[in-house]
């Protein structure tokens, strides 16, 4: 059964503490990972798509890399406004099921 | 990327009524999605709207609870019959683009 796990559930960090967040999935097999970010009281804001092991895509402060069983959210010199939840979502690539299946997400606190 | 609207943004409901949300897009899509977020689960996939059929439900899902319209490509609503406080919940409206799923800002919902 598919299946994504996100740690930690939670992170406070001081601004300018780099961290990562970390994705574990199993899928028979991926069509791709998605990274999304959450601001309280709305909706999911797309990040990323990864969509083989060892591809790497970078968007300011945040660095996402895949391998074959887990996906990481490098965030370099957070600032307060990182601060967010942070969800993950894998893609099966079996048949024509483009249903994503969700992590509980890692919410991100950053002290000024 | 697609720019989706949802109203309303919140609602507080008495139980046994229902509540119809509307979801815009700003541009033709084939397939949306609703969602179902309550506090610390994750995203939960309630159907998928597909234009000129009927809605696809996931399991624990049936259309008495949630009927489905799509009438065009561009718009669709879900409704939360008879409600109880159960139902209390961010409802979210998503659609593919490219590959990539594009979610509306939700839906805040307590019942009463």
């Amino acid at each position: 059964e598919d299946q994504v796990t996100q740690s930690p559930e939670a992170l406070r960090l001081q601004e300018g503490e780099s961290s990562s967040l970390n994705c574990s999935y199993t899928v028979s097999g991926l069509r791709g990972l998605f990274w999304y970010r959450q601001d309280p009281g709305k909706g999911p804001e797309f990040l990323f798509t990864l969509y083989s092991a060892g591809e790497e895509k970078e968007k300011e402060r945040l660095k996402a890399t895949l391998t074959k069983k887990e996906s990481f959210l490098h965030i370099t010199a957070p600032k307060p406004e990182d601060s967010a939840t942070y969800l993950c979502a894998v893609q099966d690539n079996a048949g024509n099921n483009r249903k994503l299946i969700w992590g509980l997400g890692t919410s991100l606190a950053v002290n000024p | 990327s697609a720019v989706i609207s949802q109203k309303p943004s919140r609602d507080i409901c008495q139980r046994g009524t229902s509540l119809t949300i509307q979801c815009q897009v700003d541009s033709q899509v084939t397939m949306m999605f609703w969602y179902r977020q309550q506090p610390g689960q994750s995203l939960t996939l309630i159907a998928t709207a597909n234009q000129g059929s009927e809605a696809t439900y996931e399991s624990g899902f049936v259309i008495d609870k949630f009927p489905i319209s799509r009438p065009n490509l561009t718009f669709s609503t879900l409704t939360v019959s008879n409600m109880s406080p159960e139902d209390s919940s961010i409802y979210l409206c998503s659609v593919t683009n490219q590959e990539t799923q594009y979610f509306g800002p939700g839906t805040r919902l307590l019942v009463l």
